[in-house]
């Protein structure tokens, strides 16, 4: 089964720095998708970014970024220039076929102003 | 404006009592999902339907049903809710062909 793994249940960031979330997934297919899910505190499950494994490119969403290492199966998340609304819970989720996703446990980001 | 509902947001039952969620979409997608939230387990799949009268089950299905009947309405039902599905369910579509999912709002359920 496929299962992703998020290594970091919570991290800080102070305001207007860095922060990069991690995120690794384990998968015999060469054709799938990645996303990274922003949920703050209001529930919403709000999309942070995609990336489809056959691109070798990294996808950004402007302060967004990935680092997509597909020998290495990992999947991480930058966010530059960390705001307070970026604090909340980033799910990191992956999708073989079927439209069906596959979570991991989440990351809690904290932004200390 | 294009958007997932779930009805109702918050709920408290008791075991055994009969409920239903309602999901439905305005943006005639073919690809329909429920997923269950739990503290430290991110979201899993409960059931999917793929078009009108397709339906299958997902990760964790078990005590849940499903119907599409519709193809903008996508309801879970639980016959007989016990106190391990109190958690939060989220409702999820996609158009045939775009991975790209968009979610309901959620439905928090307490079972006492």
């Amino acid at each position: 089964a496929q299962t992703v793994t998020q290594s970091q249940p919570e991290m800080s960031v102070q305001e207007a720095e860095t922060v990069t979330l991690s995120c690794t997934y384990d998968t015999s297919e060469s054709d799938y998708y990645l996303f990274w899910y922003k949920q703050p505190p209001s529930r919403q499950m709000i999309l942070v970014i995609r990336q489809e494994a056959y691109k070798q490119q990294n996808a950004t969403e402007n302060r967004f970024s990935v680092n997509f290492q597909k020998a290495a199966k990992s999947f991480s998340l930058k966010i530059s220039d960390s705001q307070l609304g970026d604090a909340a819970m980033y799910f990191c989720a992956f999708m073989e076929y079927g439209n069906k996703l596959v979570f991991g446990a989440g990351t809690i980001l904290r932004v200390k102003s | 404006e294009a958007q997932v509902t779930q009805n109702p947001r918050y709920l408290i039952t008791v075991t055994g009592k009969k409920l239903t969620v309602t999901c439905s979409q305005n943006m005639n997608h073919e690809y329909m999902s429920w997923y269950r939230q739990d503290p430290g387990l991110g979201l899993r799949q409960i059931y999917y339907s793929m078009n009108v009268e397709v339906t299958d089950k997902g990760d964790v299905p078990e005590g849940y049903k499903v119907s599409r009947k519709e193809k903008r309405n996508f309801p879970l039902i639980l016959e007989s809710p016990s106190p391990n599905q109190t958690s939060l369910y989220f409702c999820a579509s996609s158009r045939g062909g775009d991975p790209t999912q968009y979610f309901g709002p959620g439905t928090r359920l307490l079972v006492l």
